[in-house]
């Protein structure tokens, strides 16, 4: 069935440093990927996402980048601050619908 | 200002009973989805529905059934309450055709003793 896998599960940055965070999808049909932050006790929330007919997408200091050969989707965070700590979830929306996948996440740790 | 709200916010409920977990959006979204979370296992999808009247199962739709009778609400049922259903729950909205992001409800928080 449909799967996203998501490495690392945590990640400990020290502040300024960049983070990485990895995803790989099975459905080729998926045309669209979103990347949402999850503070501790709160609701998720889309902090970027890509479409399939780009390959990179920048925001200030996060950056999404999309392989669609390989199935393959990275978020970047750079000069990163204690404030970016959260849980990170990548995600697959299959297309022709709004099915959306989750990845498991990543904690993510900056200190300070 | 429109929202997406979830009631209740925290429940007990013990093994065997019917629970049922409310979504309300004001935004006029099309699609609504719910999902588990998990420790370890991120989001999970339970049930999605793209309008009225239609709805679909998710990856883990076993044990939950939804309706849709209108644009504004989805409810997630429990038909009988498992030790495996306790987690946390959101319910999630999103426009559809003009846009894909997905808007979440704050949760509900659920314990089955």
């Amino acid at each position: 069935g449909e799967n996203v896998e998501q490495h690392p599960s945590t990640l400990s940055v020290q502040e300024g440093d960049s983070a990485v965070i990895k995803c790989t999808y099975s459905d080729s049909a998926s045309n669209y990927f979103p990347w949402y932050k999850q503070e501790l006790g709160k609701r998720p929330q889309l902090i970027i996402d890509i479409r399939s007919n780009v390959g990179e997408k920048k925001d200030q200091r996060i950056a999404v980048t999309l392989n669609k050969t390989a199935k393959h989707f990275s978020l970047h965070i750079t000069e990163t601050q204690p404030e970016d700590s959260a849980v990170y979830f990548c995600a697959a929306t299959h297309t022709g619908g709004f099915k959306t996948i989750f990845g498991a996440g990543t904690r993510l740790f900056v200190k300070a | 200002d429109a929202e997406i709200t979830q009631s209740p916010r925290h429940k007990i409920t013990e093994t065997g009973r019917q629970v049922t977990l409310a979504c309300h959006q004001t935004w006029n979204h099309n699609n609504m989805f719910w999902y588990r979370q998990d420790l370890g296992h991120g989001l999970r999808l339970i049930h999605y529905s793209y309008g009225v009247q239609d709805t679909n199962k998710g990856e883990v739709s076993d044990g939950y059934s939804v309706s849709r009778s209108n644009t504004e609400d989805l409810p997630l049922t429990l038909e009988s309450a498992a030790s495996s259903q306790t987690s946390v729950y959101f319910c999630a909205s999103s426009e559809g055709e003009a846009g894909y992001e997905q808007y979440f409800g704050p949760g509900t928080r659920l314990t089955v003793t």
